[in-house]
């Protein structure tokens, strides 16, 4: 079965400190994989996708096949960082699904 | 571009009540998606036009939602009759071929 799992609905970290957001998916192709994220009153927007292989606001992502994981990094997390983030993956032409959310909060 | 529009941005009605949702897709995309939001279960797909054809609806919760896009630059999601269970954010999203989506910046419903 496809699916997209981010084990944490929140995560409260300090400024200055490491971010580490989870995901794993599954999946029998090979997918694309995607992080969006939702600031707050903001729609809905792509922060990175791992084929780009780039860095965005200073998060990272590495695709990981053998663990099946695409975690979202960011070595010294900033008070702007807090807002939802969504790890989302592409089987196919179209078809996205997403996971369920964490919503991370960084604390002054 | 003003990017996805979508309308209303919130929407409060009573159980049994219809609900219409409306979208304006980017101009030039031909691919067309809806989205339900809720903390549970997170972001679902509900149904996906491509060139105005609906493609894939089996998101579609049950019979009581329906979705037309008549024409490239409109679409609408209906809710009859609502119920409070429905009570979510509702995204709509566009893009072009394999691009990125790109999302509108939903619809509250709260139905009572």
């Amino acid at each position: 079965a496809q699916r997209v799992t981010q084990p944490e609905k929140l995560l409260s970290v300090f400024k200055g400190a490491p971010v580490e957001l989870k995901c794993n998916y599954s999946y029998s192709g090979s997918p694309e994989l995607f992080w969006y994220v939702q600031y707050s009153r903001q729609r809905l927007q792509l922060l990175l996708r791992h084929i780009s292989r780039e860095s965005i606001k200073g998060f990272t992502a590495d695709l990981n096949k053998g663990e099946t994981s695409f975690h979202l990094k960011k070595p010294f997390a900033q008070e702007e960082d807090s807002a939802m983030y969504y790890c989302a993956l592409r089987g196919g032409t179209y078809k996205y699904i997403f996971g369920t959310g964490t919503r991370l909060k960084v604390l002054a | 571009d003003a990017g996805v529009i979508q309308s209303p941005r919130h929407e409060v009605t009573e159980m049994g009540q219809e609900v219409t949702l409306r979208c304006k897709p980017i101009s030039g995309h031909n691919s067309l998606f809806w989205y339900r939001q809720t903390m549970m279960r997170g972001l679902e797909l509900l149904i996906y036009f491509n060139n105005n054809v609906p493609i894939d609806d089996s998101g579609m919760p049950e019979d009581r939602f329906s979705a037309k896009m008549p024409n490239a630059s409109f679409s609408t999601l209906k809710i009859q009759p609502s119920e409070p269970r429905d009570s979510a954010v509702y995204f709509c999203a566009s893009s072009s071929r394999s691009d990125t989506q790109y999302f509108g910046p939903g619809t509250r419903l709260t139905v009572l």
